[in-house]
């Protein structure tokens, strides 16, 4: 079983919806969880990190968690063409500070 | 966050042949690491670098393919020695922050003939 595993993409969603990002996670033990985004060609860039059972909100972002379901999601309020990217989901390995990787999620907002 | 760099940003390199890919932070940082994707995958993690000690290589990938160096906390570089096109990839460096997030550098993207 991978340790940290995604929805399968390609994800299309109408400008100004809302996009869901999904990330399933098997290490009970992990604390932190990290979203980031890639543009194509580019390198990825952190855009959220959650740490606490519940939400995070930052802008048009939230984070979902619950350590229980092991189960993290990201959330994009009024998705913008700008929006459109590969979404990771990374989680530390217990007792390391090495992040793992999901597969990615390809999200295109249409106009 | 940190700012990270990586030289060269493309390359195009025999087969047979050794690249070294440079990667400087600008602050002093405890964790680098090197990891590789390959066109549309995700990231694998080939190795943490280790400053003042040898890096610890992730299963399938070994020192002598991809010799790593940390002499201080803020440079690390890799080699991506004896090529094959199979090499051919995006490498990227990371730089630890606090609570175990990872910056990134802009990515070395590598083509083997």
């Amino acid at each position: 079983q991978k340790e940290v595993e995604q929805n399968s993409g390609p994800l299309s969603v109408p400008e100004g919806a809302i996009a869901s990002l999904n990330c399933t996670y098997s290490d009970r033990g992990s604390q932190s969880f990290f979203w980031y985004r890639q543009y194509s060609g580019k390198s990825p860039e952190l855009i959220m990190s959650i740490y606490s059972n519940g939400d995070k909100e930052d802008g048009r972002f939230t984070a979902q968690l619950n350590k229980a379901s092991q189960y993290v999601s990201l959330l994009i309020r009024d998705s913008q063409p700008s929006d459109s990217a590969t979404y990771l989901c990374a989680a530390p390995i217990q007792g390391a500070q090495k992040l793992v990787f999901g597969q990615g999620t390809r999200l295109t907002i249409n106009p | 966050s940190a700012v990270i760099s990586q030289k060269p940003s493309r390359d195009i390199c025999q087969r047979g042949t050794s690249l070294t890919i440079q990667c400087q932070v600008d602050s002093q940082v405890t964790m680098m690491f090197w990891y590789r994707q390959q066109p549309g995958q995700s990231l694998t993690l080939i190795a943490t670098a280790n400053q003042g000690s040898e890096a610890t290589y992730e299963s399938g990938f070994v020192i002598d393919k991809f010799p790593i160096s940390r002499p201080n906390l803020t440079f690390s570089t890799l080699t991506v020695s004896n090529m094959s096109p199979e090499d051919s990839s995006i490498y990227l460096c990371s730089a630890s922050g606090a609570r175990e997030t990872q910056y990134f550098g802009p990515g070395t993207r590598l083509l083997v003939l």
